[in-house]
């Protein structure tokens, strides 16, 4: 199993750009959880689904911020429109009765 | 709302000697979970706790869920370079499913 996948790996973009994050959880995990990690707040949930049903977005942090699951092996986080204080480490997680998580390798945000 | 908390924040150590994080809970937990980021890398999962007094041993790892199922510990035996990195506890939130993570101990060691 190639683990779960995002993309890009790598994002830099200018204040007030869109911007799209991109996971593919492991085949057959039912739960998927969006992070951002920053020095200064650590790990934050922003939102995670099951069954591709959003179930807590509480975490989001403004409107700005928009996630979707159209299907079991697919989801994207959106940005509109991007602000330099976005700039952080997006994971991307999954994982099967929620027992022991899988993370992606991440997308590394920098907004200019 | 329900916090994990973790101690030290940073932990520097020479290779060889030992290294302990803890983990406390402001409820009881269901479970308990251990993950490790490497430099540069993701959280990766390393072990789960369930039961009340639980110890479980990854090879120089030792795991401790405390009796009241409030509070967590990971020690590491005779460090190596290896095990240089970030280790997060989590445990899931009462009433929904996900998980709330400490903000992990940061080790680093002099070789």
């Amino acid at each position: 199993d190639a683990g779960v996948i995002q993309s890009p790996r790598h994002e830099v973009t200018e204040m007030g750009q869109e911007v799209t994050l991109r996971c593919k959880p492991i085949s057959g995990h039912n739960s998927l959880f969006w992070y951002r990690q920053t020095m200064m707040r650590g790990l934050e949930l922003l939102i995670y689904f099951n069954n591709n049903v959003p179930i807590d977005d509480s975490g989001m942090p403004e409107d700005r911020f928009s996630a979707k699951m159209p299907n079991a092996s697919f989801s994207t986080l959106k940005i509109q429109p991007s602000e330099p204080r976005d700039s952080a480490v997006y994971f991307c997680a999954s994982t099967v009765s929620y027992y022991g998580y899988t993370f992606g390798s991440g997308t590394r945000l920098t907004v200019v | 709302g329900q916090q994990v908390m973790q101690i030290p924040q940073y932990q520097h150590v020479q290779e060889g000697e030992d290294f302990t994080t803890y983990c406390n809970s402001s409820t009881t937990l269901s479970n308990i979970q251990w993950y490790k980021q490497r430099p540069g890398g993701h959280p990766v999962f390393l072990i789960q706790l369930v039961k009340s007094g639980e110890v479980k041993k990854q090879k120089r790892l030792t795991f401790q869920f405390g009796e009241a199922k409030k509070n967590s510990s990971l020690h590491i035996t005779a460090t190596q370079t290896t095990d240089v990195g970030t280790y997060f506890c989590a445990g899931p939130v009462q009433g929904a499913q996900k998980l709330v993570f400490g903000q992990g101990t940061r080790l680093t060691i002099n070789p």
